[in-house]
């Protein structure tokens, strides 16, 4: 247990629905992170928010809308997704310049 | 040039064997450096950080080289739990540029 938790930790959709992907740290940092790992490739850093604020938005879809209400929490709002979003994500924490904790994921799987 | 590179293996080693990874870095301004592990479809776990002074944890050290831009990962006395992909991880610029390495594959074989 690090303190990062995700939910669900398995999702399957299809194409037309809406999701949201939850986490949540009870750490205390002020930063979190989404990351997409598909089979086989490396993590591929999405979203991270500072503060609350978004810092930076690594090019991805907008069919993937990233919220933070507070730093404590952080959303993965999901849409119209494509099969080849399918992937584990994960989200992760971390205070400024330190190491960062992951959740144990979610593997999504758009059908 | 990619900002990080690793070896992805497969390293194949015995039981009991050392072991070494590199991971080479292009930005100079990289400030802070972790190893990770990730297991088969686990999330990725803080291994140890590595200082610039190395720093070892029981059968495990870490070195930095910022001259040459490269860290390294040493296992002594290889476990089969030590089967696992390794990632190496850099920090810049505080939360906003935090880079992980593509991993490199150890498998520990009886």
């Amino acid at each position: 247990e690090t303190g990062v938790t995700q939910t669900p930790r398995h999702l399957v959709m299809g194409m037309t629905n809406k999701k949201s992907l939850k986490c949540e740290q009870h750490l205390g940092h002020n930063a979190m992170y989404w990351y997409k790992q598909s089979a086989k490739k490396p993590l591929e850093l999405m979203f991270v928010y500072n503060f609350k604020e978004q810092t930076e938005n690594n090019s991805v879809p907008s069919r993937f809308s990233p919220e933070c209400p507070n730093s404590s929490h952080l959303f993965l709002h999901l849409h119209t997704l494509q099969p080849e979003d399918s992937a584990l994500y994960l989200c992760a924490s971390s205070r400024q310049g330190a190491e960062a904790f992951f959740g144990q994921g979610t593997r999504l799987t758009v059908v | 040039r990619k900002e990080v590179e690793q070896d992805p293996g497969p390293f194949n080693v015995p039981e009991g064997a050392t072991v070494a990874f590199n991971c080479t870095y292009s930005n100079s301004a990289s400030q802070s450096f972790f190893w990770y592990r990730q297991d088969c479809r686990k999330e990725p776990k803080l291994l140890m950080s590595v200082y610039s002074s190395g720093n070892e944890d029981g059968r495990f050290t870490a070195q930095l080289n910022r001259a040459s831009q490269y860290i390294s990962l040493l296992i002594r006395d290889s476990k089969l739990s030590d089967s696992a992909t390794y990632l190496c991880v850099l920090l810049r610029g505080g939360y906003q540029k935090v880079t992980f390495g593509t991993g490199t594959k150890l498998q520990v074989i009886p």
